[in-house]
């Protein structure tokens, strides 16, 4: 059991350039997020999805894209980078509002 | 604006110490508190509070929920090396799918 999988671990990106970081869970859970944690301010909601082609902005959406067209992946898009944006990323997923969330092991970002 | 604060920021203490991190939080819709231990990577659960004055406990860990004071502690007695980690803080909202607001974290640091 893989539990919630983020690919890649690093990445670095001149200014201007997309990417997408990859989320992937085997756990069949309806709830997934994107968090970004910077140093001092702990993690900070990015966008979520309550089920397959559902998703939602949440705290610092600007910048970044998602879609949920299965319920095992969530990715999340950068659409053009910006130095604002380094940062490690965590994906998380849950079964249900009254349970813990699984975390990803991951992606530190750095755009130059 | 929804917020969670964690104090302190940052603690040494010496093995076999009990320390104390505290949690408050100001946020609307709350749903359910939950903690996290965070090593190098993923943020690991460690207790969901739902209830008032219910300490939940496991090992060496204990917290314990205040709904009216709108705060949390957790305890670790007889501190070891490999507590040493961030310990985030994180709360739940009604309506937003599982999806936290997290504090910035204490780091706890443990000398032999």
């Amino acid at each position: 059991n893989a539990g919630v999988t983020q690919t890649p671990k690093f990445q670095v990106l001149k200014t201007g350039q997309s990417m997408t970081l990859q989320c992937a869970q085997d756990m069949n859970h309806e709830y997934m997020s994107w968090y970004r944690q910077d140093p001092g301010m702990g993690l900070r909601l990015i966008h979520y999805s309550v089920g397959a082609g559902i998703t939602d902005q949440g705290e610092v959406p600007n910048g970044y894209n998602v879609s949920r067209s299965t319920t095992e992946d969530f990715p999340l898009r950068l659409l053009s980078a910006a130095p604002s944006q380094t940062s490690v990323y965590f994906c998380a997923s849950s079964s249900s509002v009254n349970t813990e969330a699984f975390f990803g092991q991951g992606t530190r970002l750095t755009v130059v | 604006e929804d917020k969670v604060v964690q104090s302190p920021l940052s603690l040494v203490v010496h093995e076999g110490d009990t320390v104390t991190l505290n949690c408050s939080y100001e946020v609307t819709n709350f749903r359910s508190l939950l903690w996290y231990k965070q090593e190098k990577k993923a943020p690991t659960f460690l207790f969901m509070l739902t209830s008032s004055g219910i300490e939940k406990k496991s090992g060496r860990l204990s917290s314990i929920l205040d709904k009216k004071e709108l705060f949390s502690i957790l305890n670790i007695t007889a501190t070891q090396t490999g507590d040493s980690a961030v310990y985030l803080c994180a709360v739940v909202r009604r309506g937003y799918g599982q999806n936290f607001v997290f504090g910035p974290g204490t780091r706890l640091s443990v000398l032999p």
